[in-house]
């Protein structure tokens, strides 16, 4: 069975300092893990994913993440917040072929000024 | 290459009736996946249609169905409407490589 944890339903954090949010997964494949960001009002936008090549995954404007099998983990990290960051974001596992996707409740992520 | 679009992009219906979505995927894309997002129950599966047929279906009620269309084209049903029907309706596409590339949804409400 595939599950995702998002440990953080709400993260703030002031611009210009490091953004970590949070995201355990369960698999029993080898997993295809991706984050996506949602703005307000908006569909989802993918940030990166992760599919068994390198563990650190670079994404768009600036985030990525680490594949850590052996804490089962999927951390998304940012060295700098902007206020355009100010968003949903989700984890997601994959159980592979069939395209389903397992999506974690979110993180609402607030940038103070 | 365009996006997934996804019409109408709001709709307000009233208890009972019934509703049609539809989604056009990403030029090539012959996967197209169909999600509902509410407050509550945050982003939940409904069903995937691969080269028009179902290959997966999440856990809602038969009032939920779906097609495809052979240009890949899909459409989600919603009959007998109830308030809890209420949400964002997320459409998605993928093509060979497994990424979901998602529409802006249609935002449904049911009066």
């Amino acid at each position: 069975a595939q599950s995702v944890t998002q440990l953080d339903s709400h993260v703030s954090v002031s611009e210009g300092t490091p953004v970590l949010l949070r995201c355990n997964y369960s698999s029993s494949y080898s997993p295809s893990l991706f984050w996506y960001v949602q703005h307000p009002n908006k569909g989802l936008q993918l940030l990166l994913k992760y599919t068994s090549a390198a563990t650190l995954v670079k994404g768009i404007n600036g985030f990525e993440a680490e594949f850590k099998k052996s804490e089962t983990s999927f951390h998304l990290t940012k060295p700098s917040a902007h206020m355009s960051d100010a968003a949903e974001y989700f984890c997601v596992v994959s159980a592979g072929t069939g395209n389903q996707f397992y999506f974690g409740t979110g993180t609402s992520l607030t940038v103070i000024p | 290459k365009a996006g997934v679009t996804q019409t109408p992009r709001y709709l307000i219906k009233t208890r009972g009736q019934q509703v049609t979505l539809s989604c056009s995927p990403i030029s090539g894309h012959r996967s197209v996946s169909w999600y509902q997002q509410t407050p509550g129950q945050g982003l939940q599966f409904l069903f995937e249609y691969f080269s028009e047929t179902q290959r997966n279906k999440g856990n809602f009620p038969g009032r939920f169905s779906g097609r495809q269309f052979s240009n890949s084209r899909s459409e989600m049903n919603v009959s007998t409407l109830e308030l809890g029907d209420s949400a964002l309706y997320l459409c998605a596409s993928s093509g060979n490589l497994e990424t979901q590339y998602f529409g802006p949804g249609t935002r449904l409400l049911v009066l």
